[in-house]
């Protein structure tokens, strides 16, 4: 069993729709961070969460310690927020333990 | 954006050959990091250092070494490429702590 699990693994939606992409581990971390890529293109960091929730725009990121649970959530979307969206954690030694990624596509 | 690149952005190579990718910081971080990434894999950690002339394996370090005699440059060799180790490469740094910033990857294609 992975250590971290990302669901779904494909999603596809119409412009506008409210997304949520769910990240579940089951290790003790630090920090959780989301991360973007894009067709061919780098990876950005997106949020590093360690508690609550953060906001940047249309994205929004909560997680829940006690459970093990974080959700990265994109309102009204668009379809240049197609990508592939990583949810990655830190367990402490400097090193991430990576989800496999969650490929987007938001159909105009 | 953090100071990070990679060169070359693409290669392609003979089997056998060896290759040496090259990641550049400007941002003084003392951890840096190579991946690879492969469909249905994600990424997946080569080596990485956590200073100078200091280096540990990952999960996937056979076939590749790494050197960084100095902060800003992290070298990734492969000594004898094999079709196995065609890939995108991603360097990293500070990834594991609070902060993480990659590079844009370099395509690498063994023949």
């Amino acid at each position: 069993k992975n250590e971290v699990e990302q669901s779904p693994q494909n999603l596809t939606a119409q412009e506008g729709e409210f997304i949520t992409i769910n990240c579940s581990y089951s290790v003790g971390i630090s920090a959780l961070h989301w991360l973007q890529q894009h067709p061919g293109g780098g990876i950005v960091s997106l949020f590093m969460l360690s508690s609550g929730k953060k906001k940047h725009g249309r994205l929004i990121a909560t997680i829940n310690i006690q459970e093990k649970h974080s959700s990265l959530h994109i309102t009204a979307s668009h379809p240049r927020d197609s990508a592939v969206y990583i949810c990655a954690v830190n367990s402490g030694d400097y090193q991430l333990i990576w989800g496999a990624g969650t490929k987007l596509i938001i159909k105009p | 954006d953090a100071g990070i690149t990679q060169s070359p952005r693409h290669k392609v190579t003979e089997t056998g050959t060896p290759v040496t990718l090259r990641c550049h910081q400007t941002e003084n971080h003392r951890y840096m990091y190579w991946y690879r990434q492969d469909p249905g894999h994600g990424l997946r950690l080569i080596h990485y250092s956590y200073g100078v002339k200091d280096t540990d394996k990952g999960e996937v370090s056979d076939g590749y070494s790494v050197s960084r005699s100095k902060t800003e440059d992290f070298l990734l060799t492969l000594e004898s490429a094999t079709s196995s180790q065609t890939s995108v490469y991603f360097c990293a740094i500070g990834a594991g702590g609070p902060e993480a910033f990659f590079g844009q990857g370099t395509r690498l294609t063994v023949v």
